[in-house]
């Protein structure tokens, strides 16, 4: 494995229905992230764990959105009762710590709410 | 909370035209700067991280500086495969957030043949 990679990759749903995301990162990192990014800007930041601990969440995220990082391995996203504003490119990145904690990021999962 | 400007937003060359990037910050204790690389569609590609002012990477075509208020990603006689949108991004010492990255709306680079 040589890289974080996402699945799905892309994902068509209805308002209001629930969607969820994995993402599974670089064998032995502890850190792992998650970002949406949306058309013509930068990629913002949701949350973040060390392991298995949900250690920050981002003020984006709001009481609909989830994320779980059981036994501190792959991760999930859910997103319950989908809008059209949550429409965007999900990103999954992770880090070492020790190695200048620099993200290395998956492909994305693109997320269109009809 | 920490902000990252980048200029120009979009940037057209003719290959072998030798340009530069900017990406101006304001954050609380840099921690790194980092840049990454984007082609559409796709997670963005690392490419360097710069810890203090004065720091430079150089990687093929590509050279990166760092400043106490801004970074530039030079590009020396690009290619057409250069092609790309390039993304700046910070982590601080932010309200105890160590760890997550700031961005920059991007840098779109189009290099002609």
């Amino acid at each position: 494995d040589t890289g974080v990679s996402q699945d799905p990759r892309h994902k068509i749903t209805k308002r209001g229905q629930n969607v969820t995301f994995r993402c599974d990162p670089i064998s032995e990192h502890n850190r792992l992230y998650w970002y949406r990014q949306t058309l013509g800007q930068g990629p913002e930041f949701l949350t973040y764990f060390q392991n298995e601990a949900q250690l920050e969440k981002s003020r984006l995220l709001s009481d609909r959105f989830s994320a779980e990082r059981p036994k501190g391995s792959f991760s999930t996203l859910e997103i319950q009762r989908t809008e059209q504003g949550d429409s965007a490119m999900y990103l999954c990145a992770s880090s070492l710590t020790g190695l200048g904690d620099t993200q290395y990021f998956g492909p994305g999962t693109r997320l269109t709410v009809l | 909370e920490d902000q990252v400007t980048q200029s120009p937003e979009a940037l057209r060359l003719q290959e072998g035209e030798s340009s530069s990037l900017n990406c101006s910050y304001t954050v609380s204790g840099l921690r790194g700067l980092f840049w990454y690389r984007q082609d559409p569609g796709k997670g963005p590609e690392f490419l360097f991280t710069l810890y203090s002012a004065g720091e430079e990477k150089e990687k093929e075509r590509l050279k990166a500086t760092l400043t106490k208020k801004e970074s530039f990603l030079h590009i020396t006689a690009p290619k057409p495969e250069d092609s790309a949108t390039y993304l700046c991004a910070v982590q601080g010492h932010s309200g105890g957030s160590n760890y997550k990255l700031t961005f920059g709306k991007g840098t779109l680079l189009t290099v002609n043949p």
